[in-house]
């Protein structure tokens, strides 16, 4: 997993808080995407994101939950308002084009207490 | 509506010998299909992948192989070591532009001595 880096790795969040998870990309790769693992499940995907873009969020909650790839600096994942059934390992994943392989980060694990 | 399903979800193997993981998948749109690896703590490593035009593809110790008339695909690893113990992934995307993968619950295997 080297080279597409999260943090923080661990989150904690009242209920109510927001979370933001930042996802700095392979050096290179202008794709991201971002992937949630509830427990016992398996990676569901949420949202894509170019630079500057958002090509594909079908797998976004309608609320609270927000992403961005700004043209400088990491991707943001933002959820206000955070619930219990928010908590989970949030992945992102990197490539050079759609085309490529995904390269996964280690992940976000959200906590709210 | 889980389309790409793993119906086992722990294995066990005893060094040496052959582990099977297996996966189906309903959408017949499905046209490659990969697997990952993952350890605790950590995000999904890509392992190895088929296109739905080929029946078999092999790197070193792991196989996959896809039916596509069952909608079916396995994972081969053998020898099995006891580094291999980890939760293995099926994903599937549809058509080679498309972003998104969509995974399975995972399989862990474990491989004892």
């Amino acid at each position: 997993n080297a080279g597409v880096m999260q943090n923080p790795r661990h989150l904690v969040r009242r209920r109510g808080q927001e979370a933001r998870l930042r996802c700095s990309p392979m050096k290179g790769h202008s794709h991201v995407y971002w992937y949630r693992q509830l427990p016992e499940e398996g990676l569901k995907f949420m949202v894509y994101l170019q630079k500057e873009n958002i090509i594909d969020e079908s797998g976004m909650p309608k609320e609270r939950f927000s992403a961005e790839f700004p043209k400088e600096g990491p991707s943001i994942l933002r959820i206000q308002q955070v619930v219990r059934g928010d908590s989970a390992a949030y992945f992102c994943a990197s490539s050079l084009d759609s085309n490529y392989g995904y390269t996964f980060g280690s992940g976000t694990r959200l906590t709210v207490v | 509506d889980q389309q790409v399903k793993q119906n086992s979800p722990s294995l066990s193997v005893q060094e040496g010998r052959i582990s099977i993981l297996n996966c189906d998948y309903t959408n017949s749109m499905f046209d490659y299909f990969l697997w990952y690896k993952k350890y605790p703590a950590e995000g999904p490593t890509f392992l190895i992948s088929i296109s739905s035009i080929k029946d078999k593809n092999e790197d070193g110790r792991f196989t996959v192989f896809l039916n596509k008339s069952a909608k079916h695909l396995s994972l081969h690893i053998v020898p099995s070591q006891p580094g291999d113990s980890a939760v293995y992934f099926c994903a599937a995307k549809a058509g080679y532009n498309t972003d998104k993968l969509i995974f399975g619950t995972g399989t862990r295997l474990q491989v004892f001595p």
